[in-house]
Formats: C-alpha cells, structure tokens, sequence
C-alpha cells in the first residue's frame, strides 16, 4: 500500500511568519512531487510541483525535496491570512499513472 | 487555461436513486479521473480512465461504475445510491503529452444522499 503521511494540523502561524508543512511517503521510487492548496468548500489548486532532490522556489513558496528521507516539505514565507487553507501532499508512484494524495494539513494565518 | 467543468456543484438525491456526475474537459487531454474526497480520508480515487472507452477501478470503485463515450467527457454512475456516497465529488485531468503529471480538477459536486 503507498501511502503519503501529513501531520492534519491546524497549523497556526502569525501573518509574516514561515510556514513549515510536511509529507512523507512510502513509495522509495516515487517520482513526482505536487502541492495543492484548497480552500474550505472548493477544488484543489496546483502550487509546486517538483521533481529532483533539493529545493525549488516560486514567489513566497519553496518546495523541499529529500528522497533518501523520503519527504517532501513546503515552506510559506511571508504567510498572509490568504494562506489559510488545507494543504494537500501527493505522490506518483513508482508504476501507474496516479497520484496518492495525503489527507491535508490545515494551515491557519493568525493577523 | 485548463478548464474542467463538472454538471453540478450541489446535488440531493434520494437512497437507490441512479445518480449520473458529468465531467467535461477542452484541453483534449488523455487521462481523466474520478475522486471522492471526506474529511479526514483525503482524496480516494474511485476510477479513472486513458482515452475513450478505457477505464480503470481506483481504489475504491464498489458502488460506482464510470463512462466515457467522448474524449471529453467522464462520467460517474451510482447505480443505486446509498447515505454513505454522500460526498464531495472531484473531477481531475492530465495531459500525457507534456512532461508533467500535473492534474487539473474540476469545481467539485456536493452530492447529499438522503
């Protein structure tokens, strides 16, 4: 069974501090990484996607990538109240066309 | 712009009802995929398909069947719907053709089964 594994939260943070969410997984030979964000009562978005060990940066959003840990991470700088949502963790495996997704972790933004 | 469109966003239905969800996508893109998603479960894939008339059972697929007739279009049966497939419903596509497995999803139905 592959799974991917995230803290639910909530995470709270103050507005312009660093949020820190977290995933693993169990898949060794997963291949692709992919971050959604989803707000209360709608339809997950892409954020980041990534690929290769390390990290990769788009605006206030860094992707962080271990595979000999087998987690990925992505931190928020700058958090706004915006930011609140359900963050979502998913995976492709090592064979398939599917994604495994996490539960989420609830990120609140404190103003 | 990817743009996924589901029938409806809100939908009551009562038990043993045949219930039909349409998905429809216009970026001509192979693979399309059916989830259910509950709090605390996260997203369940039910069933997916790679082109017309291919289809796949996820990991949950008993109680739903799926079709699609139309490169376009995915559709989501409940035969006879039952209290527990009251969920919200996720329509999701990708492109095979690019390099990424980026899915892209629809607006989502909130089915309630009374």
């Amino acid at each position: 069974q592959k799974e991917v594994e995230q803290n639910s939260g909530p995470l709270s943070v103050p507005e312009g501090a660093i949020a820190s969410l977290n995933c693993t997984y169990s898949d060794r030979g997963s291949q692709s990484f992919f971050w959604y964000r989803q707000y209360s009562g709608k339809s997950p978005e892409l954020i980041m996607f990534i690929y290769s060990n390390g990290d990769k940066e788009d605006g206030r959003f860094t992707a962080q990538l271990n595979k000999a840990s087998q987690y990925v991470s992505l931190l928020i700088r700058d958090s706004q109240p915006s930011d609140s949502a359900t963050y979502l963790c998913a995976v492709k495996p090592s064979e398939g066309n599917k994604l495994v997704f996490g539960a989420g972790t609830i990120l609140r933004v404190k103003s | 712009d990817v743009k996924v469109t589901q029938s409806s966003r809100y939908l009551v239905k009562r038990t043993g009802e045949k219930v039909f969800l349409e998905c429809v996508q216009d970026m001509d893109h192979e693979n399309m995929f059916w989830y259910r998603q509950d709090p605390g479960l996260g997203l369940r894939l039910i069933y997916f398909s790679y082109d017309v008339k291919m289809k796949e059972k996820g990991d949950i697929p008993e109680g739903y069947s799926v079709s699609r007739e139309k490169k376009e279009r995915f559709s989501l049966i409940l035969e006879s719907a039952s209290t527990n497939q009251t969920s919200m419903y996720l329509c999701a596509t990708i492109n095979r053709r690019t390099s990424t497995d980026t899915q892209y999803f629809g607006p989502g139905t909130r089915l309630t089964v009374l």
